[in-house]
């Protein structure tokens, strides 16, 4: 079956430290995103990629960096620049000018903790 | 740029009980409007959608209807179950730019037996 795979679920980080997040997808999809979040605060875009090779900051980009060298992965790297990484981070995707039929899927997330 | 206004949570109810989640948006054209599920520790599933005005969307017992007279897409569900427990994230899409969706701030729902 197809769908989006974020790994791992579970992820410790000491200050400092960068750390990398898997998302990968087989959906064809040719969209991705990343969200972070927190407690009671919903979702917060941190960056996307409508194709390959190509990815745009979103509202919260600062300390986080991307890469999509491949249409099935998007992955996110946390640096050591992020002040407050400690959340659950989503990743999506979407089939590009068919958003507006389909919506996102979704990962089933990681969950950060700074240690 | 879209938005999207949910009623704050949390919302409790007992099992059984009726179920309206509120959500209107602002948005330009024509957008399409979706629900989702968060339940603890996973990701989002999508419920149900509608992507044209008057459209109902339906799913497991919830639906939404697409008013834009009003701009609203409120979630209702009969009788809730203890199971129904979870997130609720209204979304919009008007594919001003981007294929981005705009999701409001999501609605917490405790069901008690």
């Amino acid at each position: 079956d197809g769908g989006i795979t974020q790994s791992p679920k579970y992820l410790f980080r000491k200050e400092g430290q960068n750390v990398t997040l898997s998302c990968e997808q087989n959906l064809n999809h040719d969209a991705m995103y990343w969200y972070r979040q927190d407690p009671g605060q919903g979702l917060r875009l941190i960056y996307y990629s409508q194709i390959v090779n190509d990815f745009q900051k979103g509202d919260i980009a600062e300390g986080y960096s991307v890469s999509r060298e491949k249409k099935e992965s998007f992955p996110l790297t946390v640096t050591s620049a992020q002040k407050n990484p400690t959340a659950f981070y989503l990743c999506a995707s979407s089939i590009g000018d068919r958003t507006r039929k389909s919506g996102y899927t979704f990962g089933s997330g990681t969950r950060l903790t700074v240690v | 740029g879209d938005s999207v206004t949910q009623m704050e949570g949390p919302v409790t109810l007992s099992e059984e009980a009726f179920l309206t989640i509120n959500c209107t948006y602002t948005a330009t054209g024509y957008p399409s409007l979706f629900w989702y599920v968060q339940y603890p520790g996973e990701g989002l599933q999508l419920l149900l959608k509608a992507t044209k005005a008057d459209d109902k969307g339906s799913n497991k017992g919830f639906e939404a209807t697409y008013r834009k007279e009003t701009t609203s897409f409120h979630l209702e569900k009969g009788s809730v179950q203890v199971s129904d427990s979870a997130v609720y994230f209204c979304a919009t899409y008007s594919g001003a730019g981007s294929y981005q969706l705009t999701f409001g701030k999501g609605t917490k729902l405790s069901v008690i037996p």
